[in-house]
């Protein structure tokens, strides 16, 4: 059974770092895009960006680049997204999601709420 | 910037039909778009119905079909049941870039 797993909610003060995890499970984890989606409170979804765990290789949508970074770890199954800074813009919550291919999404984390607060 | 736009809010009566629709910004959705659709309901995480126009996924309800028409793809929720009310997204694939839809908040009523 396919499965991914988010790590816990976080509350962090602005102006600290943040790596939230996504651990893939029932399938060759290097051979899918891992994407990630942020939801602000009472907000639609909004893609962030995708890795290729196979390759690392990684692709940010134009409105996060440079405020995230993606990253995988094959030997844990596990794919991240991290900030440097955290602002408290950066409230939401925030899904990982299986991509098959470059057409379909198919299995979604059940997500981590991150709340970054003074 | 790319926009991918949807229907604010939609209603339909129990057993009706609706029709959800998803535009791009940058001219008529193709089916080389790979339109995905997504079902979230309250405090629950996005749920993949739809991919690649009108491909269902194993636990995709029969119900729920999609397509292309006119210059957009489509969500089709045929006789429409209480536990549909939820919002959807669809996506576009833009090469190797993917855009989301704002969302379409479908009560039934």
């Amino acid at each position: 059974e396919v499965q991914l797993v988010q790590s816990g909610a976080e509350v962090k003060k602005p102006g600290e770092s943040l790596k939230i995890s996504c651990k893939g499970a029932g399938y060759k984890f290097s051979d899918r895009w891992i994407g990630w989606v942020r939801q602000m409170p009472g907000k639609g979804l909004e893609w962030m960006g995708s890795i290729y765990p196979g390759d690392s290789d990684t692709r940010y949508s134009p409105s996060f680049q440079g405020q995230i970074t993606i990253s995988a770890d094959r030997s844990i199954s596990t794919v991240f997204l991290q900030w440097s800074s955290l602002k408290a813009s950066d409230s939401a919550m925030y899904y990982c999601a299986r991509q098959v291919a470059s057409n379909l999404i198919d299995y979604w984390g059940q997500g981590t709420l991150v709340t970054v607060s003074s | 910037q790319t926009v991918v736009t949807q229907e604010p809010s939609l209603t339909v009566s129990p057993g009706g039909t609706v029709t959800l629709t998803c535009a791009s910004s940058t001219g008529a959705v193709t089916s080389s778009y790979h339109p995905n659709w997504f079902q979230q309901k309250p405090g629950q995480a996005p749920r993949s119905l739809i991919y690649s126009t009108n491909n269902k996924h194993s636990w995709t309800p029969a119900r729920f079909s999609g397509s292309l028409l006119g210059d957009k793809a489509a969500l089709i929720v045929s006789g429409v049941q209480p536990e549909d009310e939820a919002d959807y997204y669809c996506l576009l694939y833009y090469g190797g870039a993917q855009v989301l839809g704002g969302g379409t908040k479908l009560t039934v009523l």
